[in-house]
């Protein structure tokens, strides 16, 4: 079955870029799709198609891929940005969520 | 608003059975696949099937199949994940999603409700 891999942590200073990875086999030939999910709260959709920002989500995310790594950036990180993170994919009729990312901005 | 509003949190003893529900507004429910996740503090996000509310076809993983059951009630535009009997390893938060198709036609969840905790100790 496919996995993906991603970082536990990544921390970053408020204002500073966070990147966050997320690594499978021959990922580039996939669309990812990456969720938020703010303490207490369900996911939220950032995310899709690897690149493509859903209505009403900031500017400063955006998405890229290359080889086997797809990664989330955030620029000009703020506060309410600290959250875990999650890509995900479809593969083979399933669809599969990395591991998740904890973005601590201190 | 745009939305899916799911049932209330649960606790029940191992071998009982529950049905969690998710209705949604806003949105031309009966046409959109809706599916269910997972989530556990030990396996992250787990996808365990989708189910089409017009005619409640139904897509189990594998990992699922056999352990739960989907339902759905076009006309109060909800659907249900049910268990016949409860396991400790079944507490968890279960989210119901909503999917969509990008450009080149690759799903991804839109939209998730606020989850249901099930939590099963005796």
């Amino acid at each position: 079955s496919y996995e993906l891999s991603q970082p536990p942590s990544v921390s970053v200073s408020p204002g500073q870029t966070a990147s966050i990875t997320c690594s499978g086999d021959k990922l580039e030939n996939k669309h990812v799709s990456w969720y938020q999910q703010r303490p207490g709260q369900s996911p939220v959709l950032v995310m899709y198609q690897t690149i493509k920002r859903p209505s009403g989500i900031p500017e400063r995310f955006s998405g890229s891929n290359s080889v086997n790594t797809a990664t989330l950036t955030i620029s000009g990180t703020q506060s309410i940005d600290e959250a875990d993170y999650y890509c995900q994919v479809w593969d083979t009729n399933t669809y599969v969520f990395g591991p998740g990312t904890t973005v601590t901005v201190l | 608003e745009v939305q899916l509003e799911q049932s209330g949190a649960e606790v029940k003893e191992p071998g009982e059975s529950l049905k969690i529900s998710c209705k949604g507004s806003g949105f031309s429910f009966s046409t959109h696949w809706i599916g269910w996740v997972r989530q556990t503090p030990g396996k992250g996000l787990e996808y365990m099937g989708i189910i089409y509310p017009r005619d409640s076809t139904s897509r189990y993983s594998p990992s699922f199949q056999g352990q739960v059951t989907f339902s759905a009630d076009k006309s109060i535009s909800s659907v249900y994940l049910q268990w016949q009997s409860l396991k400790a390893s079944d507490t968890a938060t279960y989210y119901c999603v909503r999917r969509l198709f990008d450009s080149n036609n690759f799903p991804y969840f839109d939209l998730w409700g606020q989850g249901t905790l099930v939590t099963v100790s005796s």
